[in-house]
């Protein structure tokens, strides 16, 4: 089955503690994407990559590092975690050759206390 | 600056009526727009989607129209059913930078009442 996994589902750490959360396709894309879903504010983009070693910041890239050493994988690293990153995160993938449509994983809620 | 906007946070419908989602733009270069549907505790899905050669697309009770004009799209369902209560969200890409970077709007949640 054709599907984004991004793991851990949720979240729960304190403040200033490192953590990473996994991202991995199947479908053999060459865009990944990191977003956060904040409540009125829709998904707004962290981080963006369009192949292998290829990243970029996207409109909310504070906080958060990213590294795309394999094409399935696409981590998302928050090296010191504060309480405003407490947030609904979703990795996404897409291929030019799907017109665009992004296939997006199930989501992490992560809260930083 | 927000540079795609949906007005209506929430809209409320009775099944079997058609349901009208808008969303407008500010960028002239978004030359793809897409409607992603979301339920609670799962990723958004891709629902449909139209490039700016078009001014519609279809797919079943989906259709998108746009008006690159008024820099205006709209997602119509007809006729909608209970199933269809969620978050839509609109979104745009600009393909000449040589990826589908995606700028989407806040949402609008559709409540389609039995």
């Amino acid at each position: 089955e054709a599907q984004v996994t991004q793991n851990p589902r949720y979240l729960i750490t304190v403040t200033g503690k490192k953590l990473t959360v996994t991202c991995s396709q199947n479908m053999n894309h060459e865009y990944m994407s990191w977003y956060r879903q904040d409540p009125g504010l829709g998904l707004r983009q962290i981080y963006y990559s369009m192949n292998v070693e290829v990243t970029d910041k996207g409109d909310v890239p504070e906080g958060y590092k990213v590294s795309r050493k394999e094409k399935r994988n696409f981590p998302l690293i928050l090296e010191s975690p504060s309480p405003n990153q407490t947030s609904l995160y979703f990795c996404a993938s897409s291929t030019p050759r799907d017109g665009g449509g992004y296939t997006f994983g199930s989501g992490t809620r992560l809260t930083v206390v | 600056d927000q540079q795609v906007k949906q007005n209506s946070p929430s809209l409320s419908v009775q099944e079997g009526r058609i349901s009208i989602l808008n969303c407008d733009y500010t960028n002239s270069m978004f030359d793809y727009f897409l409607w992603y549907k979301k339920y609670p505790a799962e990723g958004p899905t891709f629902l449909i989607s139209i490039s700016s050669i078009k001014d519609k697309n279809e797919d079943g009770r989906f259709t998108v129209f746009l008006n690159k004009s008024a820099k205006h799209l709209s997602l119509h369902i007809v006729p909608s059913q209970p199933g269809d209560s969620a978050v839509y969200f609109c979104a745009a890409a600009y393909s000449g930078a040589g990826s589908y970077q995606l700028t989407f709007g806040k949402g609008t949640k559709l409540s389609v009442i039995p």
